[in-house]
């Protein structure tokens, strides 16, 4: 079973179009998270929500909008999508342990977004 | 901002050791110490982590200075298999990445 499974795992789509990608993880983590990795690789972190409620928020635009429905799943729902846009979203989780969130992460094998 | 830094890049043999070194001189009391690798065209996978003492797993082993202010991940045997980027974090409440070391390992 994958711990941490991402849907779709490629997607792409044209300037301006609505997209979503889907996350969910089945290790009862407490913790999940959007991650970007761009052209040059570098994994910035967007987005961390602890059972259902967000804690990290980076600078990231608000057509890029998390929802959680459970603490389960974590999706990432993107408007007026742009080129810049275009990179390897990945999904990870991970559990609280104590009062620090320290836990390694898990993560899924990502999802390629082209936006053309 | 990552609170890490890591060499480049590094060159390995195959089954030779590798020493990946890892200076966090702002660490504070309360972060672990995490190492990820990311093989191609993959997710980063857990490695090791540790607080205060030395860990070893059947990955890997992480020396940790005794400061706290640098680390070293220590592959015994390189293999193929084990290029990849390695990414060494602080973790505490936060996971911020840097831009990692890319080991590459030759026949």
């Amino acid at each position: 079973d994958t711990a941490v499974s991402q849907t779709p795992k490629y997607l792409v789509t044209q300037m301006g179009n609505d997209k979503s990608i889907k996350c969910e993880q089945n290790l009862g983590h407490d913790t999940m998270y959007w991650y970007k990795q761009d052209s040059k690789k570098f994994l910035k972190i967007m987005f961390s929500y602890n059972n259902k409620e967000l804690i990290i928020n980076e600078t990231v635009p608000n057509r890029f909008s998390p929802k959680s429905p459970d603490k389960a799943h974590l999706n990432l729902h993107i408007n007026s999508l742009e080129l810049g846009d275009s990179a390897v979203y990945f999904c990870a989780s991970s559990k609280v342990l104590g009062q620090l969130n320290t836990g390694e992460l898990f993560f899924g094998e990502g999802s390629r977004l082209t936006v053309l | 901002d990552a609170k890490t830094t890591q060499p480049n890049s590094m060159e390995s043999n195959e089954e030779e050791p590798v020493h990946l070194p890892c200076n966090h001189s702002t660490i504070s009391g309360t972060d672990y110490i995490h190492w990820y690798r990311q093989l191609p065209s993959q997710g980063p996978e857990y490695v090791i982590h540790g607080l205060t003492s030395n860990v070893n797993n059947r990955m890997a082993s992480l020396a940790i200075a005794e400061d706290r202010k640098s680390s070293t991940l220590i592959l015994h045997r390189a293999t193929l298999r084990d290029a990849a980027v390695y990414y060494c974090i602080l973790r505490n409440n936060d996971m911020r990445f840097g831009a990692g070391t890319r080991l590459t390992v030759k026949p």
